[in-house]
């Protein structure tokens, strides 16, 4: 059964920062690009963060460019999301999820198949 | 960066009834969109994807069409578990956007 769990959410001041890890189970994590996504209170979803499979080319949303890295331990089949100098705009259930690579008659199509049920993350004083 | 808008923002709909929402990207993102449900507290669970290609073990009832800029995502007959948030998402560009989503409710 394929699961991921996320984890290291919680209660940071601005400025502060915190680490989240997402726990993959249940298929061959090595072989994956994966995603960070969040949700803030009362908003729709935002992509944060793309990692590849061997942790050698990572993409981020200009909104956390500079401040979060993404990265990824294969031998742990364990994503991090590393975020420093948070700010209250932060405040979101970040979700961990896998992308599969569906092949297609003119190709291979990338896309978020599997995500974790989340973990909060509350920047405030 | 690619924007998505998405419409309604949310609608009233009784079980059986045929619901119809619609994505547009700001620029051509050719079939490379995905639809997603999200209900409260749970993980996103994915629909369609590239456009019109019914994920494993998502009922029939759920069917996507559109290329270019606009794209339809359908429910045939609304039941029960249907009521949710949902929200198309382009994977075009290596910096994936979401539509705002659209919350479909109980009438």
């Amino acid at each position: 059964e394929v699961q991921l769990v996320e984890s290291g959410g919680g209660l940071v001041q601005p400025g502060g920062s915190l680490r989240l890890s997402c726990a993959a189970s249940g298929f061959s994590f090595s072989s994956y690009w994966m995603h960070w996504v969040r949700q803030a209170p009362g908003r729709g979803l935002e992509w944060v963060s793309r990692i590849n499979s061997d942790g050698s080319t990572t993409t981020y949303a200009d909104s956390v460019k500079g401040r979060f890295t993404i990265s990824r331990d294969n031998a742990k089949n364990t994503l991090y999301l590393q975020m420093s100098s948070l700010r209250a705009e932060d405040t979101a259930v970040y979700y961990c999820a896998r992308v599969w690579v569906q092949q297609m008659v003119w190709g291979n199509y990338r896309y978020p198949d599997f995500w974790g049920q989340g973990t909060l993350v509350t920047v405030s004083s | 960066d690619i924007q998505m808008t998405q419409s309604p923002s949310s609608l009233s709909a009784s079980v059986g009834d045929r619901v119809t929402i619609t994505c547009r990207a700001s620029q051509s993102v050719s079939t490379y969109l995905n639809w997603y449900q999200h209900k409260p507290g749970k993980a996103p669970k994915v629909l369609i994807y590239a456009a019109s290609s019914l994920q494993s073990g998502v009922p029939s009832r759920f069917s996507g069409s559109g290329s270019g800029t606009d794209f339809t995502l359908t429910i045939s007959s609304l039941q029960p578990e249907d009521f949710a948030t949902y929200y198309c998402q382009q994977s075009y560009s290596t910096t994936l956007t979401f539509g705002p989503g659209t919350k479909v409710e109980i009438k």
